[in-house]
């Protein structure tokens, strides 16, 4: 069975400072690591995934995670975060394309 | 591309009653997913198709709760009986490669 935890519910940050949203996940095998994206009203969107190779994946707007193996973690960060960014953040696990959600992080980025 | 498709985006019925949500996947994708997103907490997955088959149910309440996808391609899920804590957010997603998924809306159920 695998399982994620995120370990911060919300997380307020001021605009263009830097944040991380943790993500923790516990599976016996190896798995696919994802971050998705939900504005309010929204469905989820695909932020940054890792399958496999460089263990450091980033985003077209500014996000990266790097896949930790011994730490069995896959935190996300950005340098410098703007207004649009508010919003709430799921990681998650896939494996043979079954995905187990984390409970999400909601961002809120304060001017 | 279109995206994955829901209808309706919103609906609230009463206890006891039925209702059934509908979603069109994206056009060629094999795999699709139903979750259910209690407020406050991640979706959770219920049912997953690939094609017209069902590929895992495990989490599916099937005293209340069915899914369909006939022609392998748009599927309804149905509440018969709905109750209280059936509120929730209903996600579709579909994929063409089995790990990476593309939502659509939602539909926003509330049960009074």
């Amino acid at each position: 069975a695998q399982s994620v935890t995120q370990l911060d519910s919300q997380v307020p940050v001021f605009e263009e400072a830097p944040v991380e949203l943790r993500c923790n996940y516990s599976s016996s095998v190896s798995v696919y690591l994802f971050w998705y994206v939900q504005y309010p009203n929204q469905g989820l969107q695909l932020l940054l995934k890792y399958l496999s190779g460089s263990t450091l994946v980033e985003s077209i707007n500014g996000f990266e995670a790097e896949f930790n193996k011994s730490q069995t973690s896959f935190h996300l960060r950005k340098p410098s975060v703007h207004i649009s960014d508010t919003a709430e953040y799921f990681c998650a696990v896939s494996l043979t394309g079954k995905s187990t959600f984390g409970d999400g992080t909601t961002l809120t980025v304060k001017p | 591309e279109a995206g994955v498709a829901q209808s309706p985006r919103y609906k609230i019925i009463e206890k006891r009653q039925s209702v059934a949500f509908w979603c069109n996947p994206i056009s060629g994708h094999a795999t699709l997913y139903w979750y259910q997103q209690i407020l406050g907490q991640g979706p959770k997955l219920l049912i997953q198709f690939q094609n017209n088959g069902v590929v895992d149910d495990s989490q599916l309440p099937k005293d209340r709760f069915s899914a369909e996808r006939l022609k392998g391609v748009d599927s309804t899920l149905k509440i018969q009986p709905a109750k209280l804590e059936d509120s929730a957010v209903y996600l579709c997603a579909s994929s063409l490669q089995s790990n990476e998924q593309y939502f659509g809306p939602g539909t926003r159920l509330t049960v009074t």
